[in-house]
């Protein structure tokens, strides 16, 4: 298995512009999350879907931030306008439904100057 | 106060010594992860447990339920074994969310030649 794959791994981008970060999970896994990583506060969940479906975004730090699962093979995490301190490394993760185990992709270290 | 408190915050090592880092947490939990990271690099699941003990080559986790206390031990620690560790926990919170992972800030494992 390929594992979870993001891209693009680095992205570096100016105040202002629109952003989209993309994750594959693991085939069969029907849990998605959206992880960001900063040196300040860590690691911190931005959303969850199970089945395609959001359950929970309550991490999701304002309206600029929005996320998308249109099947169970894709996700898109999207910054709209993005601002300097949104830079940080973004993780997504899988997992099967009533399993606890998360497996985390490689991230996208996002930069905007 | 922290839910999930590592200890120590920076470990530096000899290769060869044994490697012990701790992790408290306050909450009733489901399952507890023991995550690591590379510098600049993703976040790699070692272990997932809800009781006892496990190990994998020369890593060995354990978890004390009652006293909401876990170690992971590094055993023949070598040079390649620098990296950061998480402990994370999903907690049994009211309301049934079974997928929230709460992490610790992360333990830096610094392990010379």
């Amino acid at each position: 298995d390929a594992g979870v794959i993001q891209s693009p791994r680095h992205e570096v981008t100016e105040m202002g512009q629109e952003v989209t970060l993309r994750c594959k999970p693991i085939s069969g896994h029907n849990s998605l999350f959206w992880y960001r990583q900063t040196m300040m506060r860590g690691l911190e969940l931005l959303i969850y879907f199970n089945n395609n479906v959001p359950i929970d975004d309550s991490g999701m730090p304002e309206d600029r931030f929005s996320a998308k699962m249109p099947n169970a093979s894709f996700s898109t995490l999207k910054i709209q306008p993005s601002e300097p301190r949104d830079s940080a490394v973004y993780f997504c993760a899988s997992s099967l439904a009533g399993n606890y185990e998360q497996f985390f992709g490689p991230g996208t270290r996002l930069t905007v100057l | 106060k922290n839910e999930v408190e590592q200890s120590p915050q920076n470990l530096t090592a000899q290769e060869g010594e044994f490697i012990t880092i701790n992790c408290s947490y306050s909450v009733g939990i489901s399952a507890l992860h023991w995550l690591q990271q590379h510098p600049g690099g993703g976040i790699v699941s070692l272990f997932m447990l809800s009781s006892g003990k496990k190990k994998h080559g020369r890593l060995i986790a354990t978890i004390n339920i009652q006293e909401k206390h876990s170690s992971l031990h590094i055993t023949a620690s070598h040079p390649r074994d620098s990296a950061v560790y998480i402990c994370a926990v999903i907690g049994t919170y009211s309301g049934g969310s079974n997928y929230k992972l709460t992490f610790g800030k992360g333990t830096l494992l610094t392990v010379n030649p």
